[in-house]
């Protein structure tokens, strides 16, 4: 238990659907990320937010839509997904966002049929 | 962007041996992270290092950071059943981008009886 926890863990949705993930962290921490981690490939960064404002946009798409309402929640709005997008989406968050460990919660397993 | 690699991809231990796994960055390391990952579940964090050539040890696992290289190497001595899963490396990309913490694509550990 790393105090960060995500849902749902498990996601299938087509095509057309809107989804959404769901990051939650009571650790008193300021930036929190969204990662992406395909099969056979880096963990890739995708979103960080630091005290509530997003700091980084890692030339991701536009289907992919963050929100981060308070330095405590986070999320992840997904809309008109690829069958390329299947993934294990790990979120994480740090007490600030240089020199210092980040806390990953246990991830949402995303299948786009 | 800084690239990490790792090597070995993969590494098969008998228990009780040790085992090394290197991770190599593209520039210059600010901080290097450790992190552990069972499959398909989040990461755990392992240990931090910073420029300066540091050593750390936590329990029976050692890592080093070489700054010359830009190098880190992560040792695990007389391994055991717990210590397989998927490591990776992660680093800042230091002043001005912080945050972007990047990963390499892992070593997978199978610690055999």
């Amino acid at each position: 238990e790393t105090g960060v926890t995500q849902t749902p863990r498990h996601l299938v949705m087509g095509m057309t659907n809107k989804k959404s993930l769901k990051c939650e962290q009571h650790l008193g921490h300021n930036a929190m990320y969204w990662y992406k981690q395909s099969a056979k490939k880096p963990l890739e960064l995708m979103f960080v937010y630091n005290f509530k404002e997003q700091t980084e946009n890692n030339s991701v798409p536009s289907r992919f839509s963050p929100e981060c309402p308070n330095s405590s929640h986070l999320f992840l709005h997904l809309h008109t997904l690829q069958p390329e997008d299947s993934a294990l989406y790990l979120c994480a968050s740090s007490q600030e966002i240089r020199y210092t460990e980040a806390f990953f919660g246990q991830g949402t397993r995303l299948t786009v049929v | 962007s800084q690239e990490l690699e790792q090597s070995p991809q993969s590494l098969i231990v008998q228990e009780g041996k040790n085992l090394t796994i290197n991770c190599t960055s593209s520039k210059t390391l600010y901080g290097l992270y450790w992190y552990k990952q069972k499959y398909g579940e989040g990461l755990i964090f392992l240990m931090m290092l910073q420029k300066g050539g540091e050593e750390k040890s936590h329990e029976k696992i050692t890592a080093k950071l070489d700054e010359k290289k830009q190098q880190s190497s992560l040792h695990i001595t007389a391994s055991q059943p717990s210590h397989a899963g998927i490591y990776l490396c992660g680093a800042d990309e230091g002043s001005g981008s912080w945050g972007k913490l990047q990963f390499g694509a892992g070593t997978q550990v199978v610690v055999t009886p």
